[in-house]
């Protein structure tokens, strides 16, 4: 089994619709959460973190459920510019650890918001 | 703002040639790290430093090396091209600061071994 599972689309979704998707974790030591966003041919940027309350950032809502060992990615009224590769992040080391970036990343969801 | 630099964009190497791929950072970040992307594989850790003078490896460590004699650098030393090692290699950077700080990525090296 994958440190990190996601379920790689494609995603083909109208403008304005609501979109979710998870990601499962393996590791359940894993300490922080991340989504990342990858356009086409572009470097990861971050997207948000993810909180044990869950978090909310405009029209995006991430959520961790450590009971089942997964996070997940709401995106509401969907915008064409929301077209991009989603990664889902682990990091399963305390931060004051050295070599705290060991981040494991998903292979990324593909997402297209069709006008 | 120039961030996380890396040089080059684009590389074509022969089998069994060495190169350098450069990164450099400006916000005096601690960590820097390189990853290499593969379809289907998501990013894979090749190696890491946790400050000038220190490094270790990564999930894929094998025919890269690596140092950090600044804080700025850190440059991905390729000793001899493997078709295997055709990928796109981000470098990326993060502050020692709060657990969830971001990694920088610089724009990547698609980087082609024939």
């Amino acid at each position: 089994r994958k440190e990190v599972e996601q379920d790689p689309g494609p995603f083909n979704v109208p403008e304005g619709a609501t979109v979710a998707f998870n990601c499962t974790y393996s590791n359940s030591a894993s300490q922080s959460f991340f989504w990342y966003r990858q356009d086409c041919r572009k470097e990861p940027k971050l997207l948000m973190s993810v909180y044990s309350s869950g978090n909310e950032d405009g029209r995006f809502t991430a959520q961790l459920n450590r009971a089942s060992q997964y996070i997940s990615l709401l995106i509401r009224d969907s915008k064409l510019s929301d077209s991009a590769t989603y990664l889902c992040v682990v990091n399963k080391t305390p931060f004051w650890v050295r070599g705290n970036e060991k981040l494991t990343f998903g292979t990324g969801t593909r997402l297209t918001i069709i006008p | 703002n120039a961030g996380v630099t890396q040089t080059p964009k684009f590389q074509v190497l022969k089998t069994g040639q060495s190169m350098t791929l450069q990164c450099a950072q400006d916000m005096n970040h601690e960590y820097m790290s390189w990853y290499r992307q593969d379809p289907g594989m998501g990013l894979r850790l090749i190696h890491y430093s946790v400050g000038a003078g220190i490094t270790d490896q990564g999930e894929v460590p094998n025919g890269y090396n690596v140092s950090r004699s600044t804080t700025e650098d850190f440059p991905l030393r390729l000793l001899s091209a493997a078709p295997s090692q055709t990928s796109v290699y981000f470098c990326a950077s993060r502050g020692a600061g709060t657990p969830n700080s971001p990694l920088h990525f610089g724009n990547g090296t698609r980087l082609t071994v024939t």
